[in-house]
């Protein structure tokens, strides 16, 4: 069974900084791994899917990367801002068979001014 | 639509009754799933359609869910006798090879928060 742990599960830097969120899975037998955030009472946006093949993917200040091997996952974002205060998730698509997506808990990131 | 919608919103209800929740996936996607989440933590797999039929409905906690999608494009979560302990968000996406993305790239709408008083 599929399990995804994020650390820290709370992280508060100052407006500029660069930062690294982690998240592991115990199965490295996935399709992809999909990073969202998610703003308090609102749904999930999608950032950066990685697909097993592949070793990272950016968008703008964003760059995820996918160690399938060591199973791992790491969201770097530079220059951090206050708008990026959000809680982050990621989430692995496994193999065999069925599509759903299996979550970890989340980082709650606060960007201070 | 442009994305993923969700209604309603917010629901309340009384233990014992019994709810729909219904979700409009974005236009031609052929896969659909439910998701619940609880405060403080990721979301849960309920249900997982392909076309008009549920692929993988392992997450569903009880006979008490259950979740249609008769057309192959709006799905309506129905739960009998809520409990207070069904009170959650609930979540659906939606993925296909339309409307941008990867193929399994999964797109979530803005969720129904369901309170059992």
């Amino acid at each position: 069974k599929q399990e995804v742990t994020q650390i820290p599960a709370a992280l508060s830097v100052p407006e500029g900084e660069n930062l690294v969120l982690n998240c592991s899975f115990t199965d490295s037998a996935i399709y992809n791994l999909q990073w969202f955030r998610q703003d308090p009472g609102k749904g999930l946006t999608s950032l950066l899917l990685i697909q097993s093949s592949q070793r990272e993917q950016t968008s703008g200040r964003l760059n995820a990367s996918l160690d399938k091997s060591s199973g791992r996952s790491t969201l770097y974002i530079a220059a951090s801002q206050p708008g990026d205060s959000a809680t982050y998730l990621c989430a692995a698509l496994g193999k065999g068979g069925s599509e759903k997506l299996v979550f970890g808990k989340g980082t709650k990131l606060t960007v201070n001014p | 639509g442009a994305g993923v919608s969700q209604t309603p919103s917010n629901k309340v209800t009384e233990k014992g009754k019994y709810v729909e929740l219904r979700c409009d996936p974005i236009s031609g996607h052929t896969a659909l799933y439910w998701y619940r989440q609880s405060l403080g933590q990721g979301p849960e797999f309920l249900i997982y359609f392909q076309g008009t039929g549920a692929a993988d409905d392992s997450g569903l906690p009880n006979d008490r869910f259950f979740a249609v999608r008769p057309e192959g494009s709006v799905s309506t979560l129905k739960i009998q006798r809520t409990e207070r302990g069904d009170s959650a968000v609930y979540l659906c996406a939606s993925s296909g090879r339309v409307g941008g993305g990867s193929y399994n790239e999964q797109f979530f709408g803005p969720g129904t928060r369901l309170t059992v008083l």
